[in-house]
């Protein structure tokens, strides 16, 4: 099994383009998560999902957008990059269950916005 | 409110010292678990313990040790003869029992940096 992949691993974007961080498990889990860490920081909920069609919004929502069309695949979405959204963005996964279950994280995506 | 505070932002040791690294948390729910995270200088993170609140009993694994104390919301992690390999931000988290989210709240990590 690869776990949980991202893509890509860095990237520069300017103020106001857009792009998609991808996010893959091939663990067949249902839960995926996207987090942020910022410099110095741990990490912040984004969006999650408990399942395919299923997404909900996390403690930082603004400026993101998710879809969970597949069970393996979370993509985030920033429509209009802005600086403060400079991070490194982590996906993760964990099967259904009880909560002690342990998340699986991915390698993480290092954004930076000038 | 559920939180996660450590307060040590840095520890340097040098190798071969005993190291304890802090987490306390708060939260209301009466199940929950508590974990550890190692996040070296690569940048993933890496799965270390998980403990549930019903289990308090002390766990060892080879140089490391935690020490979970319900009566002072604790959590701590302790390094034994520190190593080099060691130096990383270590996540302390806080995962509430229920619901659709199960999300994990981390503290800000304390970066600990081991001299050779």
């Amino acid at each position: 099994n690869a776990g949980v992949t991202q893509t890509p691993k860095f990237r520069i974007l300017k103020i106001g383009q857009s792009m998609t961080l991808q996010c893959a498990q091939d663990m067949n889990h249902n839960y995926m998560y996207w987090y942020r860490q910022d410099p110095g920081m741990g990490l912040k909920l984004i969006y999650y999902s408990v399942g395919a069609g299923i997404t909900d919004k996390g403690e930082v929502p603004n400026g993101y957008n998710v879809s969970r069309s597949t069970t393996e695949d979370f993509p985030l979405r920033l429509e209009l990059a802005a600086p403060s959204q400079t991070s490194v963005y982590f996906c993760a996964s964990r099967p259904t269950g009880q909560g002690d279950n342990e998340q699986f994280f991915g390698p993480g995506t290092r954004l930076t916005v000038l | 409110a559920q939180k996660v505070t450590q307060a040590q932002t840095e520890i340097s040791v040098v190798e071969k010292e005993d190291v304890t690294l802090d987490c306390v948390y708060e939260t209301r729910d009466t199940t929950y678990y508590l974990f550890w995270y190692k996040q070296p200088p690569s940048g993933e993170l890496v799965f270390l313990i998980r403990r549930n609140s019903f289990d308090e009993q002390n766990e060892i694994s080879g140089r490391y040790s935690w020490n979970f104390q319900k009566s002072t919301s604790s959590f701590n992690f302790t390094i034994t003869a520190s190593q080099v390999v060691d130096s990383a931000v270590y996540f302390c988290a806080l995962l509430n029992y229920g619901g659709a989210t199960n999300k994990l709240i981390f503290g800000t990590g304390t970066l600990l940096a081991v001299q050779p």
